[in-house]
């Protein structure tokens, strides 16, 4: 079966920096997706990865490893606001994107 | 965990056609449902909040009389896209908002082609 997998919660201090894993089992691969989704909001895009290696986008870094099935976004100089659900997912060979749970994290300050 | 489940997972048709795209909440009921579009690798869109038993409310710029929404039940809410065109082709996500719980979950996702 395809499944994404990640901790569902995280707890991270004001101005630290926290890296939130993904790994995946799909049925091909077309790309794979972080999302940050505050409470009650839809969610917002962060980044696409779908070469090896890493992105870099201000504050927020996306890591991919196609070959053992493993994502990471890293969050750096963390804020109150990165308070929120960070979701995975995975476009599979149908298109079709296949889901985490998302990673409830918590910063303190 | 709950699930949410959309069909058909990919479609294709022809310019002037009509596609009815479903979203399922499987085992909870959902009061309220969205609809989204994407384009590769850019944001999900809200397209429009889809409530039961009443009309849906559209995001600007979403043509309501383009893209269909019927919420006629508690587990069920349709997209329709009418007399669809080559640029309506794009991947079309729901989810469904458990109305116990208030937690959000997202179906699979629908690839629409317009040829």
């Amino acid at each position: 079966g395809q499944n994404i997998d990640q901790p569902t919660e995280m707890t991270a201090t004001e101005g630290a920096i926290v890296q939130i894993n993904c790994t995946y089992q799909t049925s091909g691969f077309n790309g794979l997706f972080w999302y940050q989704q505050h409470a009650g909001e839809a969610p917002t895009f962060l980044s696409y990865n779908v070469l090896d290696g890493l992105e870099e986008k201000g504050r927020f870094s996306s890591f991919l490893s196609r070959s053992k099935g493993y994502s990471y976004l890293l969050l750096k100089e963390l804020q109150m606001k990165d308070s929120a659900s960070y979701l995975c997912a995975v476009m599979d060979s149908n298109y079709q994107l296949i889901w985490g749970a998302g990673t409830k994290l918590i910063i303190k300050p | 965990g709950a699930v949410v489940s959309q069909h058909p997972s990919r479609v294709i048709c022809k310019s002037g056609t009509s596609v009815k795209i479903e979203c399922r909440s499987l085992d909870f009921q959902a009061t309220t449902m969205f609809w989204y579009r994407q384009f590769p690798k850019q944001s999900l869109m809200l397209m429009a909040t889809s409530n039961e038993g009443s009309k849906a409310t559209y995001e600007q710029g979403v043509e309501k009389d383009k893209f269909l929404i019927n919420h006629a039940s508690l587990t069920l809410s349709t997209l329709t896209v009418t007399s669809a065109h080559p640029e309506d082709s794009s991947f079309y996500i729901c989810s469904a908002r458990d109305s116990d719980a208030g937690e959000l979950f997202f179906g699979e996702g629908s690839r629409l082609t317009v040829l």
